[in-house]
């Protein structure tokens, strides 16, 4: 079956950079887009972008262009979000899903991120 | 960028009471897609496609609607319903957006 298993949480310094990984399994990873949502402390959510890893090619929620790189590793199935010049403001948990056609189809577990001094 | 309004935020049913949560989306879109979360978890997708309910998902929930208006029902509340619920739209010229979210409790 479908699953998505991304990495743990991280505590991370303001100012510093996180990288999060999101790895794919149960279906061919090249075929589907894969979107990444931000979910800071109890509130809604809010769609980041997404990368389709057989191109490479992304699309962005233009909230977060120069917040958020997103990159993949055909060899692993394996998506990554790296966030930059963090702020309390990013502390949030972020889940890697699966987009089929207009919808978030499947959902990782989430990363939760505290921006910290 | 088409924005969601959900109604209402919050609401409190009875076991068996009939519920309905609405999404009013700025501008006319395609379909509607819905999502339950309970604390501590991810979203679930809960139905896509406007009315199809996604994998496991009781069928006394049902969706509709078409344009800027769309609901989410369920027939008879049950106490596994206590959730929260996202409306969730993507369409062409606006990025994907998701409503504020309605936070159904039981009586």
């Amino acid at each position: 079956q479908v699953k998505l298993l991304q990495s743990g949480a991280a505590l991370v310094k303001p100012g510093a950079s996180v990288k999060m990984s999101c790895k794919a399994s149960g279906y061919t990873f090249t075929d589907y887009w894969v979107s990444w949502v931000k979910q800071s402390h109890g509130k809604s959510l809010e769609w980041i972008g997404e990368i389709y890893p057989n191109s490479g090619a992304t699309n962005f929620n233009e909230k977060f262009k120069g917040k958020a790189t997103l990159t993949v590793d055909k060899s692993t199935s394996t998506a990554y979000m790296e966030l930059s010049r963090l702020t309390s403001e990013d502390s949030a948990i972020y889940y890697c899903t699966r987009r089929a056609t207009t919808a978030l189809r499947y959902w990782g577990q989430g990363v939760m991120v505290t921006v910290s001094s | 960028e088409i924005v969601l309004t959900q109604s209402p935020t919050t609401m409190a049913a009875s076991p068996g009471e009939k519920v309905t949560i609405t999404c009013r989306a700025s501008s006319s879109v395609s379909y509607m897609h819905w999502y339950q979360q309970k604390p501590g978890a991810s979203p679930k997708p809960w139905i896509y496609d406007t009315s199809k309910l996604a994998s496991g998902v009781p069928n006394r929930f049902s969706g509709s609607g078409s344009g800027t208006s769309y609901s989410l029902t369920i027939s008879s509340m049950e106490t596994e319903d206590t959730a929260t619920y996202y409306c969730q739209q993507w369409s062409s010229n606006s990025p994907l957006t998701f409503g504020s979210g309605t936070k159904l409790e039981i009586k």
